[in-house]
């Protein structure tokens, strides 16, 4: 079946450092990748997508690109802000005829930004 | 334009008992779909609702039932409460079709069952 693997958190950073969440994925066919971030009690809130391979998605500063070979979905930000500080899961639409289906959710890494 | 919307935000159970949560999709969509958080964990899919179905169901017990409304609304309905049911349950909408099929969450029901 899908699943989703990101690295061990929590990561604590210092404001204007660069930030890398790694995010890896087992899928069969073509599935679409996500990032959610989570702020203290909230809901999830999309924070970036890509539906194909070699699609870079982006927002807010965020960045991730699509890697097949590796099957990747890094989230990257060059320079983080106190107000990043939040939970970000990885997730994936599974391809292959289940377009409008379930996420399958990573485990989630803790962001903290110290000022 | 109105997000996704859930009933209530917090809500306390005894074992045994059943409850009704309850969740407006954002405007336009007509896909709700249903997740569980537990404390420090990804959410994980419970089912998902089209066209008043059923369309595709997580590994839950029959213990979780759903509806959906014909104004798109949605209903998850947990039976039998056991302790381990208490965690943050999300709604989620999208539109099947649309340029787009991300869907968007709700803000979430927290469920403590004592």
């Amino acid at each position: 079946g899908n699943s989703v693997t990101q690295m061990e958190g929590p990561v604590t950073l210092s404001e204007e450092a660069f930030l890398t969440i790694n995010c890896t994925y087992t899928a069969t066919g073509y599935p679409s990748l996500f990032w959610y971030v989570q702020y203290p009690g909230e809901g999830l809130q999309l924070l970036l997508k890509a539906t194909k391979a070699d699609d870079k998605g982006s927002n807010k500063g965020f960045e991730a690109t699509y890697r097949k070979e590796t099957t990747s979905f890094h989230l990257e930000k060059g320079s983080v802000q106190v107000s990043d500080s939040a939970v970000y899961f990885c997730a994936l639409r599974g391809g292959g005829g289940t377009s409008y289906g379930k996420l399958t959710f990573g485990q989630g890494t803790i962001l903290t930004v110290h000022p | 334009d109105a997000g996704v919307t859930q009933s209530p935000t917090h809500l306390i159970k005894t074992r045994g008992q059943q409850v009704t949560l309850r969740c407006s999709p954002k405007s336009g969509h007509d896909t709700v779909s249903w997740y569980q958080q537990a404390l420090g964990q990804g959410p994980q899919f419970i089912f998902q609702y089209y066209e008043e179905e059923e369309r595709q169901r997580g590994n839950f017990p029959d213990r979780f039932s759903g509806h959906q409304f014909p104004n798109y609304s949605s209903e998850l309905n947990v039976n039998a409460l056991l302790l381990g049911d208490s965690a943050l349950y999300l709604c989620a909408s999208s539109l099947i079709g649309g340029k787009t099929d991300t869907q968007y969450f709700g803000p979430g029901t927290r469920l403590t069952v004592l």
